[in-house]
């Protein structure tokens, strides 16, 4: 089966610094996507990492590790505009991806 | 229209009733999907279209049907509604980016008694 897990739920304090895991087995690897969902919206897209290694953009960056089937997101800076669930999804094939239920980040000032 | 839109925002429905949520895109993306998203469970695929004229089943299909006769609009329809359709539905599409990212529209809240 595919499969991807992340942590239902996470608390970080403003200013800090918090890393959001995922760990997937899926029949094949195309590509891993973050996505940030504010509550009551739409997921927007935030990274892709097909390679391994560390992908930084800005305050947000997010790595892979394609043997060990694992990734992170790495938030820096906490804003309070940050709380929000973060979506990990694998694309193991040409257009679909494989969803994770999501990662609930709450911001405390 | 500046890429994807979804109609209605939301609705009350009831079991039994037929039902089509419309989807819109303007950036010419050839695949398109429905997902469901319930909470605790994560986005789920419904049906999806890699190119007008041609559809798929994805993970949930039961009770629900698509069309895809132009590349812009992707229909999702509810032949007769259940209560255990009630959720929240986001229509996506991915062009000819190297990662084929997915855009989402704004969602609608459908909720069948």
């Amino acid at each position: 089966g595919q499969n991807i897990d992340q942590p239902t739920e996470m608390t970080a304090t403003e200013g800090a610094i918090v890393q959001i895991n995922c760990t997937y087995q899926t029949s094949g690897f195309n590509g891993l996507f973050w996505y940030q969902q504010h509550a009551g919206e739409a997921p927007t897209f935030l990274s892709y990492n097909v390679l391994d290694g560390l992908e930084e953009k800005g305050r947000f960056s997010s790595f892979l590790s394609r043997s060990k089937g694992y990734s992170y997101l790495l938030l820096k800076e906490l804003q309070m505009k940050d709380s929000a669930s973060y979506l990990c999804a694998v694309i193991p094939g040409d257009y679909q991806l494989i969803w994770g239920a999501g990662t609930k980040l709450i911001i405390k000032p | 229209i500046a890429g994807i839109t979804q109609a209605p925002t939301s609705q009350i429905l009831a079991a039994g009733r037929r039902m089509t949520l419309r989807c819109t895109q303007d950036m010419r993306h050839n695949a398109m999907y429905w997902y469901r998203q319930d909470l605790g469970l994560g986005l789920r695929l419904i049906h999806y279209s890699n190119t007008a004229g041609t559809t798929g089943k994805g993970e949930v299909p039961d009770g629900y049907s698509v069309s895809r006769a132009n590349t812009d609009d992707f229909p999702l329809t509810l032949a007769s509604a259940v209560p255990s359709q009630t959720s929240v539905y986001f229509c996506a599409s991915s062009g000819e980016s190297s990662y084929n990212e997915q855009f989402f529209g704004p969602g609608t809240r459908l909720t069948v008694l």
